[in-house]
C-alpha cells in the first residue's frame, strides 16, 4: 500500500516551453501533496503544499507563477514548470499523505527535468 | 538554521554487522520523527518513523531509538546487508495542526560492504 507514483520520470524540453509533472496516490486518498526539489548531493528542499481543492501554500523563495501547482483530485496533483530555463533543471519529487498513516509522507520516484 | 541535522556524511559497515545513523533536531516543538532511505535518481522509500511518546519503535532488522531530552535519534540496522546501501535521511514534523513540512536533514551515505 501506499503507492505514489510520478510521470514523466524523465523529460528534456527546449528554454522557454512549459513542463508539467503528475503526482498520482494510487491506492489511498492524499489529503495533502507534496512537492520537493533536489539538487545534486543536497538534500530534499520542500517547494510547495499542496491541499485538494485549495491554493498551495509555497516556501519562501519559490515562485508561484513559475511553479503552478493544481490540486484537483484527492489522488492527483500536478506541478507545472511554467517558461522554464536551465537553472530550473533538477530532480522534481513529490509526495503524498493519507491513508492509514496519515502523518507520514509516501514519495514518488520522482522525474529528472533537463532544460536544454 | 538547520534544525534537523545528520552530521556524518557517511557510513562504512561490514555485511553482517550493525549500521548506526544519527539524527539531531533543535525544535523542541517536534513530535514525530521518520527515516528515509533512498538509491540515486529515486524518491525516498519511508522506512520507520516514531511519534516522541514513544522511546523505541522497531521494524524487522530497523530499530528507531529517540532521546528527546538530548533530542537525538538514532536508526539500527541489524544485520547490516549490501542491499541497505544508500542515502539515508531522517525526518521530523511538528503537531497535526500546525505546519503539515516535514524538515529533511542532509542524508547520510551507507555503504555496507560484502
Amino acid at each position: 500500500g501506499a503507492v505514489v507514483s510520478q510521470h514523466p520520470s524523465r523529460v528534456i524540453c527546449k528554454s522557454g516551453t512549459s513542463v508539467k509533472i503528475e503526482c498520482r496516490s494510487l491506492d489511498f486518498q492524499a489529503t495533502t501533496m507534496f512537492w520537493y526539489r533536489q539538487f545534486p548531493k543536497k538534500s530534499l528542499m520542500l517547494m510547495a503544499t499542496s491541499n485538494e481543492g485549495s491554493k498551495a501554500t509555497y516556501e519562501q523563495g519559490v515562485e508561484k507563477d513559475k511553479f503552478l501547482i493544481n490540486h484537483a483530485s484527492l489522488t492527483l496533483s500536478t506541478l507545472t514548470v511554467t517558461s522554464a530555463h536551465p537553472e530550473d533543471s533538477s530532480f522534481y519529487i513529490c509526495s503524498a499523505k493519507g491513508g492509514g498513516a496519515p502523518r507520514t509522507q509516501y514519495f514518488g520516484p520522482g522525474t529528472r527535468l533537463l532544460v536544454l | 538554521d538547520q534544525q534537523v541535522k545528520q552530521n556524518s556524511p557517511s557510513l562504512s559497515v561490514q555485511e553482517g554487522r550493525i549500521s548506526i545513523l544519527n539524527c539531531d533536531y533543535t525544535n523542541s516543538m517536534f513530535d514525530y520523527f521518520l527515516w528515509y532511505k533512498k538509491y540515486p535518481a529515486e524518491g525516498p522509500t519511508f522506512l520507520i518513523s516514531i511519534s516522541s511518546i514513544k522511546d523505541k519503535n522497531e521494524d524487522g532488522r530497523f530499530t528507531v531509538f529517540l532521546n528527546k531530552s538530548a533530542k537525538h535519534l538514532s536508526l539500527h540496522i541489524v544485520p547490516s546487508q549490501p542491499g541497505d546501501s544508500a542515502v539515508y535521511f531522517c525526518a521530523a514534523s511538528e503537531p497535526q495542526g500546525g505546519s503539515e513540512k516535514l524538515v529533511f536533514g542532509k542524508g547520510m551515505k551507507l555503504t555496507v560492504n560484502p
